[in-house]
């Protein structure tokens, strides 16, 4: 069985300061890694995926991420953080097998940036 | 601009009601998807379609039911609503057999009450 675990249900971060939103996964097998933004009253957006390759992935809004095998992980991170940036982050795996079409989600982490 | 749409952003039925909610996606996509949001659950999978007529039981099918008569077009089904399904719906369409991101709708808050 494939999982996700975010370990922090909230993360405070002061603008200007770098941020870092934590992400560990299991799975049997190579994993596609996804991790989704969602704003107030609103669907999943978005931000960026690890396939294969490099393992700094970088995304949407100047959010970037670090696959590392070893530890199981797939951090989000940015070098700044905006007010704007608050909001609730899901970080999502699926193997790479080609008819295991499930996408298996964390619970989230709320990020509020303090102006 | 891709597109997932739900057809309404608020629901409130009543306990025992027949409930559908209706999702289309204009994107071709052979893979669709039906999840419930909870604070401090994430997002679970409810069911899946991976073709026309085709559906697969996600994490927590029980009360629920689907259909996906056209490529565009998967509903989710409360056959029998309860209070205890009160809760965030989220569609999602994609590619099937790519490494592609799953494409969200807007979401439907459902209250059972």
């Amino acid at each position: 069985a494939q999982s996700v675990a975010q370990p922090e249900d909230q993360v405070n971060v002061a603008e200007g300061n770098p941020l870092t939103v934590k992400c560990t996964y299991s799975v049997s097998g190579n994993p596609y890694l996804f991790w989704y933004v969602q704003y107030p009253n609103r669907g999943l957006q978005f931000l960026l995926k690890y396939i294969t390759g490099d393992n700094l992935v970088k995304g949407s809004y100047g959010f970037e991420a670090e696959f590392n095998k070893s530890q199981t992980s797939f951090h989000l991170k940015k070098p700044s953080a905006l007010v704007s940036d608050s909001a609730l982050y899901f970080c999502a795996v699926r193997v790479s097998n080609f008819g295991n079409e499930k996408l298996t989600f964390g619970t989230g982490t709320r990020l509020t940036i303090i102006p | 601009d891709v597109k997932v749409t739900q057809s309404s952003r608020y629901l409130v039925k009543r306990t025992g009601e027949k409930v559908f909610l209706e999702c289309v996606q204009d994107m071709d996509h052979e893979n669709m998807f039906w999840y419930r949001q909870d604070p401090g659950l994430g997002l679970r999978l409810i069911y899946f379609s991976y073709d026309v007529k085709m559906k697969e039981k996600g994490d927590i099918p029980e009360g629920y039911s689907v259909s996906r008569e056209k490529k565009e077009r998967f509903s989710l089904i409360l056959e029998s609503a309860s209070t205890n399904q009160t809760s965030m719906y989220l569609c999602a369409g994609r590619n099937r057999g790519n490494p592609n991101e799953a494409f969200f709708g807007q979401g439907t808050r459902l209250t059972v009450v």
